[in-house]
């Protein structure tokens, strides 16, 4: 059981705009940023946004993040192939005093 | 540019010790900017802490793996260490070792390919 929440799985097709969510608590999403990381089958995850928001230099800006109180989104506008992956947010958690991830989504293009 | 490479002996025996090596080329592990953690990954589940290494000479370990788990640095040869005693089935992932920008953050910037550890008899 993760600690913050994720959906297993999220699908569409090319071109489409995907959103995966994520909910967690006050002592994690609610006091500190999320922070979010794509994993493509067999390599290791890639930071994808950080800071709630922000996007590094190499990441499309067809990925886009907000939060919200307790609960984070991500959005994959125009959905590729490639975009097929798994997708982590995660967080510092002030009760664990540790980072804390979502169980992951995988997001299926068909 | 930064890389990370994560390196070990193989399979463990179940009760033995895990040890692992972090090298990293294009910045110096001393430089004062930069935390250093491992994350280890069940097959086919998630991602977990295990801990990190800052470079004040200070550590933060997961409570869970905290009694069992050791990292450390040789500046020297730019490499990180972690060591995991006892070590048990469900010890086996794949571990990464990345850059944690942020003290006490979950922000890892850069990551390693990751080493495949089995724990079995």
């Amino acid at each position: 059981q993760s600690v913050l929440t994720q959906p297993p799985s999220a699908s569409g097709t090319p071109g489409q705009t995907v959103s995966i969510s994520c909910s967690g608590s006050p002592s994690n999403l609610g006091r500190n940023s999320v922070f979010w990381y794509q994993q493509v089958a067999g390599t290791a995850p890639k930071l994808l946004i950080y800071r709630d928001d922000q996007r590094p230099s190499e990441v499309p800006d067809r990925f886009s993040a907000s939060k919200s109180g307790t609960s984070a989104s991500l959005a994959i506008n125009g959905l590729r192939s490639d975009d097929e992956a798994d997708y982590y947010c995660a967080a510092w958690d002030d009760g664990l005093s540790g980072p804390v991830f979502g169980g992951g989504t995988h997001l299926t293009v068909v | 540019q930064l890389h990370l490479q994560e390196s070990g002996p193989g399979p463990v025996k179940p009760s033995e010790t895990l040890s692992l090596t972090c090298t990293v080329s294009g910045a110096s592990i001393g430089s004062g900017s930069y935390y250093w953690a491992w994350i280890r990954q069940p097959p086919g589940r998630g991602l977990e802490w295990i801990g990190t290494f800052f470079y004040s000479g200070n550590t933060d370990y997961s409570s869970s793996l905290k009694s069992r788990v050791a990292i450390s640095v040789d500046e020297s040869k730019n490499e990180v260490y972690l060591h995991v005693t006892s070590v048990t089935a469900a010890d086996t992932a794949v571990y990464y070792c990345a850059r944690q920008l942020g003290y006490r953050s979950s922000w890892y910037s850069i990551w390693g390919q990751g080493t495949l550890v089995t724990v079995s008899s």
